[in-house]
């Protein structure tokens, strides 16, 4: 089974600038949880969906958003970036049926410059 | 909010030694994970625990669901030089609610 592919591997973007992250996740996982990695914060969750609704959120600015596809696959956008928005945003797959086992991506490297 | 506490943020130990990490809330949770993550890439989920007391290995790592069910830890027993990486304990409240996670501990393996 193919894992889960994150694409793009690296972006650079400006401050001011939107940005959108894909994320195909593995054959039958209906789950699509995004998270973002920074040095000082560690693991943050931003969302996830399931069947393209989104069916948990974190507790970030509504500049975070995303959507899912009816094949499972999702995107992540951030509108007007910070320089804080500089993180690894990483994707993970899941069943979507409990027990926490979740499946993560290689992630995009974000900087803002 | 729930948060995991995982210390120290680094450890560095000779290879073949036994290493365990802990992980501590003063939240309750229904699971607990332990996942890696190496240099470039997302975290392996290692060991899922679903039962408070439930012990699990995985060939050399050992981890346990805290009783109180507030804490887990992890056991690598013989380690070796790919152990290295960011060990992180995760945790979730509920069916179907979102992970959280520790902030990492980092293990450095001497040959």
């Amino acid at each position: 089974k193919a894992g889960v592919t994150q694409t793009p591997r690296y972006l650079i973007k400006t401050r001011g600038q939107q940005v959108t992250l894909s994320c195909s996740p593995i054959s039958g996982h209906r789950s699509v949880s995004w998270y973002q990695q920074t040095p000082g914060q560690g693991l943050q969750f931003l969302f996830e969906y399931f069947s393209e609704t989104q069916r948990n959120k974190g507790n970030f600015p509504g500049r975070f958003s995303g959507r899912q596809f009816s094949n499972s696959r999702s995107e992540m956008n951030v509108s007007t970036l910070e320089l804080g928005d500089s993180a690894l945003y990483l994707c993970a797959s899941s069943p979507g049926t409990g027990g926490g086992k979740l499946f993560f991506g290689s992630g995009t490297q974000l900087s803002v410059l | 909010g729930q948060q995991l506490n995982q210390s120290p943020q680094s450890m560095f130990i000779q290879e073949g030694e036994d290493v365990s990490m802990n992980c501590t809330s003063s939240s309750i949770f229904n699971t607990w994970l332990w996942y890696k993550q190496d240099p470039g890439e997302g975290p392996v989920l290692l060991i899922a625990l679903y039962k408070a007391g439930e012990l699990t290995s995985n060939g050399r790592l050992t981890a346990q669901f805290g009783i109180t069910r507030k804490d887990s830890f992890l056991n690598i027993s013989a380690s070796i030089p790919s152990d290295v990486g960011i060990y992180f304990c995760a945790a979730e409240s509920g069916a179907n609610s979102k992970l959280t996670f520790g902030k990492g501990i980092t293990l450095s393996v001497r040959p």
